[in-house]
């Protein structure tokens, strides 16, 4: 089973800054099917990034992903007040989908 | 509008069954595969279930296999999730989600979700 390994796991920035979170794999993941969420408090998960790279329908621009094989990245550049919330990495493989931990963002 | 609206939820006591009922609109329901998410309150989002968009295909996740069933209705745009021989550990929300499986596989839509205390 794919282990998804989040760092850090809080990271507390200020609006307008360029947040950095990282998602490891325990072994190669297809970046077609790396998935990056946003879920803030007491809401459903929201699609952020598919393929690793590809921001989903909404999702402005300062929102980016990269990455491939065990090392994938979502970057936030110029943070905004609603930017601030809990990331999540998903993967599939092997019949099944793994989420990473999460990395709390919070407002310095 | 896209929708998927959770229901079933409550307070069952360890040993018990729940059925979480999840009911789709605003899409072609039958074209697209679905699945259940938990989280445990204050904790991550943890994978529970998946099926195909005709239900042949059929995924659970180690810690609920043998206890939950998951199943759809299209003619109902419906999916449900029967929980036997529940746990304290079962305590979370739990969110339905559609999922796209075409060269990318994501969950793109995700229901507000349904709460599942166990206790006695």
């Amino acid at each position: 089973e794919i282990v998804l390994t989040q760092s850090p796991g809080t990271l507390s920035l200020s609006p307008g800054e360029r947040a950095t979170l990282s998602c490891r794999a325990s072994q190669s993941v297809s970046s077609s099917y790396l998935v990056w969420y946003q879920q803030k408090p007491g809401q459903a998960p929201r699609l952020l990034i598919y393929g690793a790279s590809s921001r989903a329908t909404g999702i402005p621009d300062r929102f980016s992903g990269s990455g491939s094989g065990t090392d994938f990245t979502l970057t936030i550049n110029r943070l905004e007040p609603e930017d601030f919330a809990v990331y999540y990495c998903q993967q599939y493989g092997s019949s099944r989908y793994t989420f990473g931990q999460g990395t709390k963002l919070e407002i310095k | 509008e896209v929708q998927l609206v959770e229901s079933g939820g409550g307070l069952e006591q360890p040993g018990g069954s729940l059925r979480l009922s999840c009911a789709a609109s605003g899409f072609t329901f039958s074209a697209y595969s679905m699945t259940w998410v938990r989280q445990a309150p204050g904790k991550g989002l943890e994978w529970v279930s998946y099926i195909s968009s005709g239900s042949n295909t059929i995924y659970y996740a180690d810690s609920v296999k043998g206890r939950f069933t998951i199943s759809r209705d299209n003619a109902k745009n419906s999916l449900y999730l029967q929980m036997k021989s529940l746990r304290a550990e079962d305590t979370a929300v739990y969110f339905c989600a559609r999922v796209v499986t075409t060269y990318y596989y994501y969950l793109d839509v995700w229901g507000k979700g349904t709460t599942v205390t166990v206790s006695s």
